[in-house]
């Protein structure tokens, strides 16, 4: 059955620094999302992305976050300086129409 | 805009028991509901949806969830549950349509504990 990859599994990093999350969506899907989960609080929603440009994103998701998709089959997520509060599991999904197929996440650690 | 409640925030329940952890959510469109399982460290995985017709809807692993559009609940349950059964639980919901279609609105999950 295809899935939702997404590497690194865990990464750590110095506050400031910039980082890349990567995802490997399901081949056929159209639409692209991330979430994040801080420690002990609830999934939520970061951005959609659709067509080849963002379609909804969240007030958590500024100018310090970015998406892409630059190729066929990567979607990345960006955050251009690292603070602490961005310490959480972020997972990619994507979608055909309604159901959303979540990959197993990364795990962002920022000190 | 949508929300979602969890009600429980933790389960205990002993194992071949019954079992319903409760979601309520609002929104002021129509909506597809879903619960989401994760189990320790790992992605989340679907259990089971509601998109439209019945309101009672099968999933995985013997859970099912009714959809009352009355009361906003979608409350998921399964007759007998298993130690594998122990994860957490996630109610979410999307709009049908609009602006916001895809965009998923958890709720806080519920933390199933099944003892032996």
């Amino acid at each position: 059955e295809p899935e939702v990859t997404q590497t690194p599994s865990h990464q750590v990093t110095q506050m400031g620094q910039e980082v890349i999350l990567r995802c490997v969506p399901i081949s056929n899907h159209l639409y692209f999302y991330w979430y994040r989960q801080i420690l002990g609080q609830k999934v939520e929603f970061l951005v959609s992305f659709y067509n080849n440009e963002i379609s909804e994103k969240s007030e958590i998701f500024d100018d310090q976050f970015s998406v892409e998709r630059p190729d066929g089959s990567n979607f990345t997520l960006k955050i251009r300086s690292t603070k602490l509060e961005d310490s959480a599991m972020y997972f990619c999904a994507s979608s055909r129409v309604s159901q959303q197929y979540f990959g197993p996440g990364t795990r962002l650690t920022v000190t | 805009a949508q929300s979602v409640t969890q009600l429980d925030s933790q389960v205990p329940v002993f194992e071949e028991a019954p079992v319903e952890l409760r979601c309520n959510y609002s929104s002021s469109v129509s909506v597809y509901l879903f619960w989401y399982v994760q189990y320790p460290n790992q992605g989340l995985q679907l259990l089971l949806k509601y998109l439209s017709g019945s309101t009672l809807v099968k999933g995985i692993n013997g859970f099912e969830a009714e959809f009352n559009k009355s009361q906003t609940s979608f409350h998921l349950r399964k007759p007998s549950v298993h130690i594998s059964d122990t994860a957490e639980y996630f109610c979410a919901v999307t709009e049908s349509g609009g602006t916001s279609y895809g965009k998923l609105t958890f709720g806080q999950g519920t933390i199933l504990t099944v003892h032996p």
